[in-house]
């Protein structure tokens, strides 16, 4: 069955550096949508991509859709205390279920001061 | 305005004991799911429903029932509850902007 993995599971950086996640499918996605939750909460819309090697950006954000419509990341430049949290991938469930989506195990960022 | 709302946030059930989890959403959104979260593990999809009176099987749908009487309101039930239910539900719809998702509901089987 479809698969939507991402790497890593953890990554610890000192506040002001730059962190990195990847998500990658074993299948062609429409579309990839990215969520934070931050500890004991609830996950939270970042963005979604569509088009094939699209990349946008929020603030301190960089999201790209990879050329094969695969893969994925986020990059968040400069970290601060507020990025703490769990960020996942998703993309369309492959059971067809009207927008149901399929979650990457999500990267855990932890940020030391 | 809410968004999406979920009750009860936390519940402790005994092996065998039933229960519902209620979401309410006021968004006027057609589409609404029930996902669980495991430790170190995704979200993953239970059930969904594209709109009032219909219900349709997710990715781990065994165990679980659904209703959608009203538009707004999206109910999921554990006929009988075992171990393997503890997880966190969070109950979600969709609009413009992406999912929105409730607050969570923190289940524990015993």
């Amino acid at each position: 069955g479809q698969q939507v993995m991402q790497i890593p599971q953890y990554q610890h950086v000192q506040e002001g550096e730059d962190f990195t996640t990847y998500c990658n499918s074993s299948t062609t996605l429409s579309n990839i949508q990215w969520y934070k939750q931050r500890p004991g909460g609830h996950p939270v819309f970042l963005i979604q991509l569509v088009k094939s090697g699209e990349v946008k950006k929020q603030k301190r954000l960089t999201f790209q859709f990879g050329e094969a419509k695969k893969n994925s990341s986020l990059h968040i430049t400069a970290t601060q205390t507020t990025d703490v949290g769990t960020y996942f991938c998703a993309g369309p469930w492959s059971g067809g279920g009207a927008d149901g989506l399929t979650f990457g195990k999500g990267t855990h960022l932890i940020i030391q001061p | 305005n809410a968004g999406v709302t979920q009750t009860p946030k936390f519940r402790v059930l005994k092996t065998g004991q039933s229960m519902t989890l209620l979401c309410a959403q006021d968004m006027n959104h057609e589409y609404m799911y029930w996902y669980r979260q495991d430790p170190g593990m995704g979200l993953r999809l239970i059930h969904y429903s594209v709109g009032e009176g219909t219900t349709a099987k997710g990715e781990v749908p065994d165990g679980y029932n659904v209703s959608r009487l009203k538009k707004q309101n999206f109910l999921l039930g554990l006929e009988s509850a075992a171990p393997s239910q503890t997880s966190v539900y969070f109950c979600a719809s969709i609009g413009f902007y992406g999912y929105t998702f409730g607050s969570g509901t923190r289940l524990t089987v015993v």
